[in-house]
């Protein structure tokens, strides 16, 4: 079965690294996006790709990267980790027309601490 | 002003009542509507699509008022199973979704 797919799906790390979060999916979906979640903002937009090399900032890209090298894959990357990044990260895949359909498909989740 | 907006609760509702949630959007553009329910510490999930002449799935009901900007959802004979957050989403007419905060149901037996 065709799934989406995130690592780690717990990570702690130290204010200043570098940390990446992985996202593989097997849907063969033209879309993927990456979404933090935090009590009180709910799911906010970080990153998103409409296909190979092709991404695009979202609401809350500050301190954030991806890059889209091939279909399956849409790695985020902290450029330099701070506390504020601490949250949940769901990463998330459609077909191309998701706004007719609503269909995204997400991960299990990222669970981020940075101390 | 949030593009979307919803009372984030808890609603705390017995076994068995209906419930209703309201939702709010800013953008009078907005061309298509959602509703998504996620479980504690889960992904979220499509729970159905609303459309303008409102539509039904089961117990679950959705509606939507463009004139007043708002969408809602309404839970008939409410089941234990249906504790989650149920989440808004509307797509402003381009390949992205944006949520609401989410609003959190608990059922009591």
């Amino acid at each position: 079965d065709a799934e989406i797919t995130q690592s780690p799906r717990h990570k702690i790390t130290e204010t200043g690294r570098q940390v990446t979060l992985a996202c593989h999916q097997t849907w063969n979906h033209n879309n993927m996006f990456w979404y933090r979640q935090d009590l009180g903002h709910g799911l906010r937009l970080i990153h998103y790709s409409y296909g190979v090399q092709d991404t695009n900032k979202g609401e809350v890209s500050d301190g954030y990267s991806v890059s889209r090298s091939n279909t399956e894959d849409l790695p985020l990357t902290l450029e330099s980790a701070a506390s504020s990044q601490t949250s949940v990260y769901f990463c998330a895949s459609s077909d191309t027309g998701v706004g007719n359909t609503g269909e995204l498909f997400f991960g299990e989740g990222s669970r981020l601490t940075v101390l | 002003r949030k593009e979307v907006e919803q009372d984030p609760g808890p609603f705390n509702v017995p076994e068995g009542a209906t419930v209703a949630f309201n939702c709010t959007y800013s953008n009078s553009a907005s061309q298509s509507f959602f509703w998504y329910r996620q479980d504690c510490r889960k992904e979220p999930k499509l729970l159905m699509s609303v459309y303008s002449s409102g539509n039904e799935d089961g117990r679950f009901t959705a509606q939507l008022n463009r004139a007043s900007q708002y969408i809602s959802l309404l839970i008939r004979d409410s089941k234990l199973s249906d504790s989650a957050t149920y989440l808004c989403v509307v797509n402003f007419g381009n390949e992205k979704l944006t949520f609401g905060t989410g609003t959190r149901l608990t059922i009591i037996p």
